[in-house]
């Protein structure tokens, strides 16, 4: 059964620094990984979508990357700012049955702070 | 209207009560999704339709009951659910079953 964790569970910043998120999955036979940002009460917005033959993505100030074989990811958000504030989740495509399915982490939840 | 709408965005329901939860994609996709977010747990699959028939049931109770009246359009009958179904319930959609699914805003559900 595909487990995906996410490292931290909250991270607080200033504004403007570097920062790195994590994802680890315990299968790595995926389809693809993807990013997503979640703010309160609200749902999910596509960040960033990497498939299993590729090893980044970028977007803006985001950078994403994949290793299959360690079963990791990494999120990588530049000069970061407060509208980045809000959770962060990681989820894995598998295969199963005529469909397919997506494994969530529980998230990062990103503070930025003036 | 873009992108994947719910409706009704907040619902509050007793135990006897029967709703249901809309979905609509105006994406032109042909795969549909509910899921269920509750706090501290990672979002859980429970329904998948693909081209309108149900590919996966991932052991959601009874009392949960999808309907895909075709590939626009999504419903979740609720009836005599508890109190620990109280979460916020999220559809999604996307072009075929590998494709990225692009989400709507969620239907918080509090139940009494």
């Amino acid at each position: 059964k595909q487990e995906v964790t996410q490292i931290p569970a909250a991270l607080s910043v200033p504004e403007g620094e570097n920062l790195v998120l994590n994802c680890s999955f315990t299968d790595s036979a995926i389809y693809n990984l993807q990013w997503f940002r979640q703010d309160p009460g609200k749902g999910l917005t596509s960040l960033l979508l990497i498939q299993s033959s590729q090893r980044e993505q970028t977007s803006g100030r985001l950078n994403a990357s994949l290793d299959k074989s360690s079963g990791r990811s990494t999120l990588y958000i530049a000069a970061s700012q407060p509208g980045d504030s809000a959770t962060y989740l990681c989820a894995v495509r598998c295969f199963t049955g005529g469909g397919n399915k997506l494994t969530f982490g529980t998230g990062t939840q990103l503070k930025v702070e003036l | 209207e873009t992108g994947v709408t719910q409706t009704p965005r907040h619902l509050v329901m007793g135990m006897t009560n029967k709703k249901s939860l809309k979905c609509e994609q105006h994406l032109g996709h042909n795969a549909m999704y509910w899921y269920k977010q509750s706090a501290k747990k990672p979002l859980e699959l429970m329904f998948v339709y693909s081209l309108e028939e149900r590919v996966e049931n991932n052991s959601v109770p009874s009392r949960f009951s999808p309907e895909c009246p075709n590939s626009s359009h999504l419903f979740l009958h609720l009836h005599t659910l508890q109190p620990e179904d109280s979460a916020l319930y999220l559809c999604a959609s996307s072009q075929d079953g590998r494709d990225e699914q692009f989400f709507g805003p969620g239907t918080r559900l509090t139940v009494l």
